[in-house]
């Protein structure tokens, strides 16, 4: 069964870089079915997606955020990461990574991480 | 981008009643649509992938239509686990994006 796990700094300062990492376990970032993305959610309100990564390196990410935004993947980790720059405090969320499945009717973000609220403040 | 508008912004309703939540996007999406359940404290969850098809493990209380711009979720027979919020999110463009959520509670 496959599962993910978002881990990083739970506080960063503003203007700086917010850092976090999915692991991925019993399955493979490499699958060529799979996109790995960031979505993120501000307490109280709706979902954002950020951007994915495929295994190949391939990116893409939302155009309010590209400025700002590195998604990267380490096959050899079985993870990918993300970085987000020169944050302020309506960077504040929880950020969930999750796989956008390109298979069985997709796509779909079937898989979800349980998300890693952090919190922008000095 | 594609704007997707979720109404209504609550639904208060008893369990057992039908539930009918609606999904519009700003421009044609055809079917690529899916909904999702999220609970307090969790990760949002795949009920409905385009626009009509059940994840797996999803009851059969759930149920999506809809094509185009206009979408719409029914929930059978509302029961105790269903109150919680629901997002459609639209994938025919790039970027996805996400409803700003219905959320069902109870009357």
């Amino acid at each position: 069964q496959v599962q993910l796990q978002e881990s990083g700094p739970g506080l960063v300062k503003p203007s700086e870089t917010l850092s976090l990492t999915c692991s991925v376990s019993g399955g493979s970032v490499s699958s060529d079915t799979s996109y790995w993305s960031w979505i993120r959610q501000p307490p109280g309100k709706g979902l954002e997606w950020i951007g994915f990564i495929y295994h190949s390196g391939s990116t893409n990410y939302n155009p309010s955020l590209k400025s700002r935004v590195t998604i990267s993947v380490d096959t050899s980790k079985n993870q990918f990461s993300l970085q987000l720059r020169s944050v302020t405090a309506a960077d504040t969320a929880v950020y969930y990574c999750a796989r956008e499945l390109w298979f069985g009717g997709g796509p779909y973000f079937d898989l979800w991480g349980q998300g890693r609220l952090v919190t922008v403040s000095s | 981008e594609i704007v997707m508008t979720q109404s209504p912004a609550t639904l208060s309703a008893s369990p057992g009643e039908r539930a009918t939540l609606s999904c519009r996007a700003s421009q044609n999406v055809n079917s690529n649509l899916d909904w999702y359940q999220q609970k307090p404290g969790q990760a949002p969850r795949l009920l409905i992938y385009g626009a009509s098809t059940r994840a797996t493990g999803v009851p059969a209380r759930f149920s999506g239509s809809g094509s185009g711009t206009e979408f719409t979720l029914t929930i059978s027979s509302l029961q105790s686990e269903d109150f919680a919020v629901y997002y459609c999110q639209q994938y025919n463009n790039w970027p996805r994006t996400f409803g700003q959520g219905t959320k069902v509670d109870i009357k």
